[in-house]
């Protein structure tokens, strides 16, 4: 089975900073790797996907992800961290059937003013 | 119109009681899914159903109960409801090969 890391339940930025959140999964075969956002009482919603076409995946609202196959990461970056941000970022894999997903335990956003 | 939506949004029931949670997706999806996230915001796969058939079923209490009546619904069941399970109920779905996961808007049950 498949198991995703997020490095940090809790990440703090000033308005304006640059945004980090880490995602490393275990597979020796590249997945389909995916960033979601959960604003309070939401459901998930997607920012990003990759599914083997470009390392480098732009994303809504700013957000961009680069694959690393040699690190096995996903990070989610954004250059200038917003209010509106702060909210609760997953990172998933899923394996090329689609079917069976699997999460990290989530990393809340605070944004500081 | 809403991609996956699903009702009650809101449950508070007391323990022992029964209640159901109902899904519906508009997107043509044949997979669809059941989640249940923790007061720590972690997200637990319980049941995945392709074209009415079920094809994830994790280790979950037999208390719950999915049902697919065709590939666009799937329902939730639970009977003798306990206090560890308040949590939010998420149903999704999604498309084949690699397709990323649609969400509803999620389904709080408190259980006092």
């Amino acid at each position: 089975a498949q198991s995703v890391t997020q490095l940090g339940s809790h990440v703090s930025v000033s308005e304006g900073a640059l945004v980090l959140l880490r995602c490393n999964y275990s597979s020796s075969v590249p997945p389909y790797l995916f960033w979601y956002v959960q604003y309070p009482n939401q459901g998930l919603q997607l920012l990003l996907k990759y599914t083997s076409a470009a390392t480098l995946v732009k994303g809504i609202n700013g957000f961009e992800a680069e694959f690393k196959k040699s690190e096995t990461s996903f990070h989610l970056t954004k250059p200038s961290a917003h209010m509106s941000d702060a909210a609760e970022y997953f990172c998933a894999v899923s394996e090329y059937t689609g079917n069976q997903f699997y999460f990290g335990t989530g990393t809340s956003l605070t944004v500081i003013p | 119109d809403t991609a996956v939506s699903q009702t009650p949004k809101y449950l508070v029931t007391q323990m022992g009681n029964d209640k159901s949670i109902k899904c519906e997706q508009n997107l043509g999806h044949d997979t669809m899914y059941w989640y249940k996230q923790d007061s720590k915001k972690f997200l637990k796969i319980m049941f995945s159903y392709n074209n009415k058939e079920l094809i994830i079923n994790e280790t979950v209490p037999n208390r719950f109960s999915p049902k697919s009546p065709d590939k666009a619904h799937l329902n939730l069941h639970i009977n003798s409801l306990e206090l560890g399970d308040s949590a939010v109920y998420f149903c999704a779905s999604n498309g084949p090969w690699g397709g990323e996961l649609f969400f509803g808007e999620g389904s709080r049950l408190t259980v006092l």
